[in-house]
Protein backbone atom coordinates (compact mmCIF):
# COMPACT_ATOMS: atom_id res chain seq x y z
CA UNK A 1 0.00 0.00 0.00
CA UNK A 2 1.08 3.52 -0.80
CA UNK A 3 1.42 5.59 2.07
CA UNK A 4 1.80 9.48 1.82
CA UNK A 5 3.74 10.35 -0.58
CA UNK A 6 5.97 14.42 -0.56
CA UNK A 7 7.58 16.48 -3.21
CA UNK A 8 9.96 17.60 -3.12
CA UNK A 9 11.75 16.44 -0.52
CA UNK A 10 14.16 19.73 -0.34
CA UNK A 11 13.43 22.57 -1.46
CA UNK A 12 15.89 25.78 -1.77
CA UNK A 13 14.22 29.27 -2.13
CA UNK A 14 15.03 32.88 -2.11
CA UNK A 15 13.88 35.29 0.11
CA UNK A 16 10.32 36.77 -1.49
CA UNK A 17 10.06 33.21 -3.60
CA UNK A 18 6.87 31.56 -4.10
CA UNK A 19 7.18 27.83 -3.17
CA UNK A 20 4.58 25.40 -3.62
CA UNK A 21 4.83 21.66 -2.13
CA UNK A 22 2.72 19.20 -3.06
CA UNK A 23 1.21 15.81 -0.94
CA UNK A 24 -0.75 13.00 -1.97
CA UNK A 25 -2.57 11.10 1.26
CA UNK A 26 -3.29 7.61 1.55
CA UNK A 27 -5.59 6.14 -0.87
CA UNK A 28 -9.06 6.60 0.78
CA UNK A 29 -8.24 9.08 3.60
CA UNK A 30 -10.71 11.97 3.98
CA UNK A 31 -8.48 13.80 6.57
CA UNK A 32 -5.55 15.67 5.97
CA UNK A 33 -3.24 17.84 7.63
CA UNK A 34 -0.39 19.94 6.70
CA UNK A 35 1.83 20.41 9.77
CA UNK A 36 5.65 22.83 10.09
CA UNK A 37 8.89 20.86 12.10
CA UNK A 38 10.69 22.72 14.00
CA UNK A 39 13.21 22.11 16.34
CA UNK A 40 11.84 24.74 19.15
CA UNK A 41 8.46 24.26 18.49
CA UNK A 42 7.85 20.94 17.45
CA UNK A 43 4.86 19.77 14.95
CA UNK A 44 2.50 22.96 14.28
CA UNK A 45 -0.61 22.73 12.60
CA UNK A 46 -1.12 24.90 9.44
CA UNK A 47 -4.14 23.34 7.96
CA UNK A 48 -6.50 20.46 8.51
CA UNK A 49 -9.02 19.24 5.88
CA UNK A 50 -11.84 16.91 5.90
CA UNK A 51 -12.84 15.60 2.91
CA UNK A 52 -11.69 18.74 1.20
CA UNK A 53 -12.94 21.06 3.21
CA UNK A 54 -10.73 23.61 5.18
CA UNK A 55 -11.68 22.47 8.64
CA UNK A 56 -8.72 24.78 10.19
CA UNK A 57 -5.94 27.09 8.56
CA UNK A 58 -3.69 27.41 11.16
CA UNK A 59 -4.37 30.84 12.86
CA UNK A 60 -1.28 32.66 12.95
CA UNK A 61 -0.36 31.02 9.00
CA UNK A 62 -3.06 32.49 7.38
CA UNK A 63 -0.69 35.39 5.83
CA UNK A 64 1.42 34.05 3.69
CA UNK A 65 0.21 30.13 3.64
CA UNK A 66 -2.34 28.31 2.00
CA UNK A 67 -3.12 24.82 1.90
CA UNK A 68 -5.30 23.36 -1.31
CA UNK A 69 -7.11 20.24 -1.79
CA UNK A 70 -7.03 20.08 -5.23
CA UNK A 71 -8.80 16.79 -5.26
CA UNK A 72 -9.10 13.92 -2.37
CA UNK A 73 -5.84 12.71 -4.13
CA UNK A 74 -3.55 15.46 -4.01
CA UNK A 75 -2.87 19.07 -1.98
CA UNK A 76 -0.29 21.77 -1.95
CA UNK A 77 0.98 23.98 0.27
CA UNK A 78 1.87 27.70 -1.31
CA UNK A 79 4.15 29.59 0.95
CA UNK A 80 4.26 32.97 -0.60
CA UNK A 81 6.01 35.12 -0.27
CA UNK A 82 8.80 32.97 1.48
CA UNK A 83 11.16 34.18 4.43
CA UNK A 84 14.27 32.85 6.44
CA UNK A 85 11.92 32.14 9.26
CA UNK A 86 9.93 29.40 7.45
CA UNK A 87 12.76 27.07 7.06
CA UNK A 88 11.65 23.98 8.18
CA UNK A 89 10.40 20.50 7.53
CA UNK A 90 6.95 21.04 6.30
CA UNK A 91 5.12 17.61 6.60
CA UNK A 92 1.93 16.35 5.40
CA UNK A 93 -0.52 13.61 7.22
CA UNK A 94 -3.28 12.01 6.68
CA UNK A 95 -6.30 9.86 8.14
CA UNK A 96 -9.08 7.69 7.52
CA UNK A 97 -12.50 9.44 7.47
CA UNK A 98 -13.96 6.94 10.43
CA UNK A 99 -12.53 6.91 13.78
CA UNK A 100 -12.13 10.63 14.07
CA UNK A 101 -9.70 11.93 16.55
CA UNK A 102 -8.67 8.57 17.84
CA UNK A 103 -8.02 7.29 14.26
CA UNK A 104 -4.03 7.06 12.89
CA UNK A 105 -2.44 10.26 11.39
CA UNK A 106 -0.52 8.45 8.54
CA UNK A 107 2.62 11.01 7.83
CA UNK A 108 4.78 11.46 5.16
CA UNK A 109 8.52 12.18 4.82
CA UNK A 110 8.21 15.84 4.76
CA UNK A 111 9.52 18.48 2.76
CA UNK A 112 12.84 20.13 4.27
CA UNK A 113 12.85 23.67 3.30
CA UNK A 114 15.57 26.34 3.16
CA UNK A 115 15.31 30.42 2.43
CA UNK A 116 18.22 32.05 1.75
CA UNK B 1 1.86 29.25 23.96
CA UNK B 2 2.96 25.97 23.71
CA UNK B 3 -0.16 24.04 25.71
CA UNK B 4 1.42 20.56 25.65
CA UNK B 5 5.48 20.56 27.06
CA UNK B 6 7.50 17.82 26.61
CA UNK B 7 10.80 17.42 29.06
CA UNK B 8 13.70 16.58 28.77
CA UNK B 9 14.50 18.36 25.55
CA UNK B 10 17.22 14.82 24.76
CA UNK B 11 18.05 12.23 26.63
CA UNK B 12 20.67 9.47 26.68
CA UNK B 13 20.41 6.05 27.73
CA UNK B 14 22.29 3.05 27.88
CA UNK B 15 21.28 0.23 26.15
CA UNK B 16 18.59 -2.03 28.52
CA UNK B 17 17.91 0.67 30.78
CA UNK B 18 14.77 2.67 31.59
CA UNK B 19 14.05 5.91 29.21
CA UNK B 20 11.58 8.09 30.80
CA UNK B 21 10.05 10.65 28.75
CA UNK B 22 7.02 13.92 30.25
CA UNK B 23 4.71 15.74 28.71
CA UNK B 24 2.28 18.14 30.15
CA UNK B 25 -0.73 20.28 29.19
CA UNK B 26 -2.77 22.80 29.86
CA UNK B 27 -6.12 22.24 28.46
CA UNK B 28 -8.26 20.67 30.33
CA UNK B 29 -11.08 19.20 27.91
CA UNK B 30 -7.96 17.46 26.52
CA UNK B 31 -9.02 13.60 26.66
CA UNK B 32 -6.72 11.65 23.99
CA UNK B 33 -2.78 11.27 24.29
CA UNK B 34 -0.98 9.45 21.48
CA UNK B 35 2.71 9.54 21.24
CA UNK B 36 4.59 9.35 17.87
CA UNK B 37 8.07 8.12 17.15
CA UNK B 38 10.14 9.68 14.57
CA UNK B 39 13.31 7.95 13.13
CA UNK B 40 15.69 10.69 10.84
CA UNK B 41 14.28 11.64 7.44
CA UNK B 42 11.07 10.27 8.10
CA UNK B 43 7.47 11.14 9.15
CA UNK B 44 6.19 10.79 12.71
CA UNK B 45 4.45 7.31 13.50
CA UNK B 46 2.22 6.44 15.80
CA UNK B 47 3.65 4.22 18.64
CA UNK B 48 0.97 3.71 21.59
CA UNK B 49 -2.29 6.28 23.06
CA UNK B 50 -4.11 6.31 25.85
CA UNK B 51 -7.37 7.85 26.53
CA UNK B 52 -8.17 9.98 29.78
CA UNK B 53 -10.62 7.07 30.98
CA UNK B 54 -7.66 5.11 31.97
CA UNK B 55 -4.11 5.87 34.10
CA UNK B 56 -1.69 3.39 32.15
CA UNK B 57 -1.43 1.52 28.93
CA UNK B 58 0.96 -0.82 28.39
CA UNK B 59 2.07 -2.00 24.81
CA UNK B 60 5.44 -4.37 25.51
CA UNK B 61 8.35 -2.03 26.44
CA UNK B 62 6.37 0.96 26.06
CA UNK B 63 3.58 2.02 28.59
CA UNK B 64 2.36 5.56 29.38
CA UNK B 65 1.08 6.25 32.70
CA UNK B 66 -1.37 9.29 32.73
CA UNK B 67 -2.32 11.84 35.61
CA UNK B 68 -5.23 13.43 34.51
CA UNK B 69 -5.11 15.71 38.54
CA UNK B 70 -2.09 17.02 37.60
CA UNK B 71 -2.34 17.45 33.49
CA UNK B 72 0.70 15.14 33.19
CA UNK B 73 1.77 11.87 31.29
CA UNK B 74 4.83 10.20 30.64
CA UNK B 75 6.30 7.54 28.41
CA UNK B 76 8.06 4.64 30.29
CA UNK B 77 10.84 2.63 27.44
CA UNK B 78 12.22 -0.36 29.46
CA UNK B 79 15.05 -2.45 27.98
CA UNK B 80 15.90 0.53 26.04
CA UNK B 81 17.56 -0.82 22.45
CA UNK B 82 19.52 1.30 20.19
CA UNK B 83 16.60 1.09 17.75
CA UNK B 84 14.75 2.77 19.95
CA UNK B 85 16.54 6.33 19.16
CA UNK B 86 14.32 8.41 17.76
CA UNK B 87 12.71 11.84 18.68
CA UNK B 88 9.53 10.91 20.25
CA UNK B 89 6.41 13.67 20.43
CA UNK B 90 3.78 13.64 23.33
CA UNK B 91 0.09 14.86 21.53
CA UNK B 92 -3.09 15.87 22.70
CA UNK B 93 -6.55 16.07 21.30
CA UNK B 94 -9.97 16.47 22.03
CA UNK B 95 -13.01 14.39 21.78
CA UNK B 96 -13.72 11.59 19.46
CA UNK B 97 -14.81 13.70 16.01
CA UNK B 98 -12.52 16.61 16.49
CA UNK B 99 -9.71 16.20 14.07
CA UNK B 100 -7.10 18.39 15.64
CA UNK B 101 -4.00 17.11 17.47
CA UNK B 102 -1.41 19.62 19.26
CA UNK B 103 2.10 18.20 19.19
CA UNK B 104 4.82 18.49 21.90
CA UNK B 105 8.37 19.88 20.77
CA UNK B 106 9.57 16.37 20.63
CA UNK B 107 11.95 14.55 22.95
CA UNK B 108 15.31 13.20 21.29
CA UNK B 109 16.04 9.87 23.05
CA UNK B 110 19.71 8.31 21.97
CA UNK B 111 20.68 4.76 23.52
CA UNK B 112 24.01 3.80 23.86
CA UNK B 113 25.35 0.11 23.81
Amino acid sequence: DAGVTQTPRHEVAEKGQTIILKCEPVSGHNDLFWYRQTKIQGLELLSYFRSKSLMEDGGAFKDRFKAEMLNSSFSTLKIQPTEPKDSAVYLCASRPGTGGLYAEQFFGPGTRLTVL
Amino acid sequence: QQQVRQSPQSLTVWEGETAILNCSYEDSTFNYFPWYQQFPGEGPALLISIRSVSDKKEDGRFTIFFNKREKKLSLHITDSQPGDSATYFCAAGTGGLSGKLTFGEGTQVTVIS
